[in-house]
């Protein structure tokens, strides 16, 4: 079965950086693209990031372009979200899931990163 | 990009039906969405995409025969029927906006739904 366990979260103070692994298992990840979501503490589910599945494109959230980096090694099953310049409002829970054809049909249980000092 | 209206909540009996809406803004008709169940503190979980003309392909793991959608205009409709407990939820829709070499996912407020 599909499975997918983000790891990397934490507290960092506002202006530092975290990086975000998603491990995924269960189906053929270099076939599919992945996204980021997050959700902030009481609030909804915001997109974060998208990337094909051979990394040829990335796109991004207006809130967090030129802040995030996504990224993929096919060669580990394994996503990533590089985040810098992190700000108050990044405090979310942040979910890897897994794209088919525009659909976002499986998501992992999350990873909590808190900006503050 | 489109824009998607949930109202924030509703309420439905043990046993009893409910519908949920998501209303895509103007110019969208065509769009197909995706339904989300997040059940308090797990992550949010697949249920179904629905267009104009029904659903879109298959359910996601494990949801019942109890959900179905419907589409019509600008809305997207979840229905549950004969409700239980472990549908207690926050329901979210979602759509994808591709245009040219740009993509965008854009979801929802949400829709936290109390279980009588």
């Amino acid at each position: 079965q599909v499975q997918l366990v983000e790891s990397g979260g934490g507290v960092v103070q506002p202006g530092g950086s975290l990086r975000l692994s998603c491990a995924a298992s269960g189906f053929t990840f270099s076939s599919y693209g992945m996204h980021w979501v997050r959700q902030a503490p009481g609030k909804g589910l915001e997109w974060v990031a998208f990337i094909r599945y051979d990394g040829s494109n990335k796109y991004y959230a207006d809130s967090v372009k030129g802040r995030f980096t996504i990224s993929r090694d096919n060669s580990k099953n394994t996503l990533y979200l590089q985040m810098n310049s992190l700000r108050a409002e990044d405090t979310a829970v942040y979910y890897c899931a897994k794209d088919r054809a525009g659909t976002v049909d499986y998501w992992g249980q999350g990873t909590l990163v808190t900006v503050s000092s | 990009q489109p824009v998607l209206t949930q109202p924030p909540s509703a309420s439905a009996s043990l046993g009893a039906s409910v519908t949920l809406t998501c209303t895509l803004s103007s110019g969208y008709s065509n769009y197909k969405v995706d339904w989300y169940q997040q059940r308090p503190g797990k992550g949010p979980r697949f249920v179904m995409r629905v267009g104009t003309g029904g659903i879109v392909g298959s359910k996601g793991d494990g949801i019942p025969d109890r959900f179905s959608v419907l589409g019509s205009g600008l809305n997207r409709y979840l229905t549950i029927k004969n409700i239980q407990e472990e549908d207690e939820s926050d329901y979210h829709c979602g759509a994808d906006h591709g245009s040219g070499s740009n993509f965008v996912y854009r979801f929802g407020g949400g829709t936290k739904l109390t279980v009588l």
